[in-house]
């Protein structure tokens, strides 16, 4: 059964506390991205990784962090420098620029 | 609990009539769109793509449409069915690899009974 899985579904973090958010895919897929969605606003990018060891800052990459030691895993990492972390965290991944596909997402929310 | 965009434009409409949901988009170099359909709490879902060499295409009960002078997007949906009420957004990109999307608000479509 082909997809991308994100885990946890709902993540809590404490002040000054960083957290990290799981995204797995057994696509295929050499691309794979981090996108912070808000509401009433678009998915904004917050990194990317075309290959295996090797990622790229979207538009709002300050206050994360992310590694892509497997073609399969893409883990990002919310740091305590992102001074408004609450937000719903969506992980895609593509082949090149076809479509992308997502995971079913992390509800992050500050305690 | 989780809404996605809680002050984002809304269409209802009746159950079996067709939706037409509209996005303008941004860059004329666009050669590639996608609408996506999200449910509440839940990851977008890929529902059709056009590339800018075409100006429609058919899926099944769903139709997208490309005005490229315009530069306007739209999804038409037929015989709208309870199990369509969700957030519906497009997207944009060029260039060769994906860090070039660009994603609509969206538009939430309430099917009503």
């Amino acid at each position: 059964d082909g997809g991308i899985t994100q885990s946890p579904k709902y993540l809590f973090r404490k002040e000054g506390q960083n957290v990290t958010l799981s995204c797995e895919q057994n696509l295929n897929h050499d691309a794979m991205y981090w996108y912070r969605q808000d509401p009433g606003q678009g998915l904004r990018l917050i990194y990317y990784s075309q290959i295996v060891n090797d990622f790229q800052k979207g538009d709002i990459a300050e206050g994360y962090s992310v590694s892509r030691e497997k073609k399969e895993s893409f883990p990002l990492t919310v740091t305590s420098a992102q001074k408004n972390p609450t937000a719903f965290y969506l992980c895609a991944s593509s082949i090149r620029k076809e479509t992308q596909y997502f995971g079913p997402g992390t509800r992050l929310l500050v305690l | 609990g989780e809404s996605v965009g809680l002050h984002l434009p809304t269409l209802s409409v009746q159950e079996g009539d067709n939706s037409i949901i509209n996005c303008a988009y941004s860059n004329s170099a666009s050669d590639y769109f996608i609408w996506y359909k999200q449910e509440s709490g839940k990851g977008p879902q890929f529902i059709i793509d056009i590339r800018s060499n075409m100006d429609k295409r058919q899926g099944q009960r769903v139709t997208v449409l490309l005005n490229k002078t315009v530069k306007h997007l739209s999804l038409q949906i037929a015989a709208t069915q309870p199990g369509d009420s969700a957030v519906y957004f497009c997207a944009e990109t060029t260039g060769d690899y994906g860090q070039n999307f660009v994603f609509g608000p969206g538009t939430r479509l309430s099917v009503l009974p």
